[in-house]
This record gives structure tokens, C-alpha cells and sequence, in this order.
């Protein structure tokens, strides 16, 4: 069965980066796009950017821009989402999610990553 | 593209019908529209996408529909496990992926 599966919860100081982890499985890895979406407390769903892998190429909003790097490793695969300068403000539930290529519709979520940013 | 629901919440009872309304500030594919549930403590749920197509497993009470701007949800008769949140998303280039800010569905 499909299964993305994410890394634990993260506690980071304002200023420093963390990295979540999403592994796939059950799927052709290389067929299916990755995408972080974030959720801060009691607040919406964020779109942060997509990682294609079977090029390894990826794209992001305008908003995450030079703060946001998503690379995977195949042999594994792995999706990885990198931000930086964090701030009280990303503290969220963030959540990869899997879309059929072209689909442009998110069919399996993982389970969440909790970022807690705090002094 | 912003994307605008409401109401913000909707107090309906089990065996009821809901409407649930996504309005986007400019036209939006049909293609690009979806629908997610959400539950506390839980990721979203896939439950239409392109307008009106349901996921694998999405009961036929389930239905969506519209166009251009004005997109609806609507749950024909109501089932306990229904009550959660609801999000609409949409697609377009270059911008990316919206989401709407969700319409909570509360047992009244």
C-alpha cells in the first residue's frame, strides 16, 4: 500500500534550519511528485513547493524562496524539505503529499511533522 | 488566486444536507479544483478533484460541482464521521497551489 512517511517532531531555536524527511513507498518513486504543505496552530493549509523526482528538479512559491531547498535521494526514496532562518512564524505541522503527474491534485499525505520554533 | 469559503463554519445535523462554497478571486480550470477533508489531528483527505470526480473510496454523497469563479461541496445526507473540516484548493500557473481557508462542519 501507498505509504509516505515522515520523520519525528523537531524543536529549533529562531535562526537555525531543519530538515524533514518523507519516505516513499509502495509506488514507482520516479512516477509521482512530492509536495511540502504546511499547517500552522489552528490556522490553513500552505503550499511551500514541489520536488519532481525522477529529475530531482523542484520549484517553489515566491514566499519560500531562498528559504526553502527539497532534494530526494532515489536509492532510498526519500524526500527531503530543508528550511532556514526560521522564525516563531513556522511553527506548523508540516505534511509531504503525493500528486500523480499532472494530476494537480494530492492523493496521499503523510502523517505530519511538528516544528516547533522556540526560544 | 485567492480562495474564499463559507461560511466559516456550518452547525447541520446527521441525515441533513451541506453546501459548501469556494469562490476564487479569478477564474479558475475546472481541472484544477479539488476538495480536501481534514480531521483534528490528522492529514488531509483527498475527496474530489477536477471539479466533480470523487477519489478511490469517496461515498456518492459526496458531490462537486461548478465553474469559472463560484465552485460548490455538497454532502447530500449527512453521516456522523462527515463532521470535519473542509479545504479547497486550486492550481495556476505560475503562482502554484492555493488553498481556501476551510469551512468547518459542526454537528448542531
Amino acid at each position: 500500500q501507498v505509504q509516505l512517511v515522515q520523520s519525528g517532531a523537531e524543536v529549533k531555536k529562531p535562526g537555525a534550519s531543519v530538515k524533514v524527511s518523507c519516505k516513499a513507498s509502495g509506488y514507482t518513486f520516479t512516477n509521482y511528485y512530492i509536495h511540502w504543505v504546511r499547517q500552522a496552530p489552528g490556522q490553513g493549509l500552505e503550499w511551500m513547493g514541489i520536488m519532481r523526482p525522477e529529475g530531482g528538479n523542484a520549484a517553489y512559491p515566491q514566499k519560500f524562496q531562498g528559504r526553502v531547498t527539497m532534494t530526494r535521494d532515489t536509492s532510498t526514496s526519500t524526500v527531503y524539505m530543508d528550511l532556514s532562518s526560521l522564525t516563531f512564524e513556522d511553527t506548523a505541522v508540516y505534511y509531504c503529499a503525493r500528486e500523480m503527474k499532472e494530476s494537480y491534485h494530492f492523493d496521499y499525505w503523510g502523517q505530519g511533522t511538528l516544528v516547533t520554533v522556540s526560544s | 488566486i485567492v480562495l474564499t469559503q463559507s461560511p466559516g463554519t456550518l452547525s447541520l445535523s446527521p441525515g441533513e444536507r451541506a453546501t459548501l462554497s469556494c469562490r476564487a478571486s479569478q477564474s479558475v480550470s475546472s481541472s484544477y479544483l479539488v476538495w480536501y477533508l481534514q480531521k483534528p489531528g490528522q492529514a488531509p483527505r483527498l475527496l474530489i478533484y477536477g471539479t466533480s470526480n470523487r477519489a478511490t473510496g469517496i461515498p456518492d454523497r459526496f458531490s462537486g460541482s461548478g465553474s469559472g469563479t463560484d465552485f460548490t461541496l455538497t454532502i447530500s445526507r449527512l453521516e456522523p464521521e462527515d463532521f470535519a473540516v473542509y479545504y479547497c484548493q486550486q492550481y495556476a500557473y505560475p503562482q502554484g497551489y492555493t488553498f481556501g481557508q476551510g469551512t468547518k462542519l459542526e454537528i448542531k
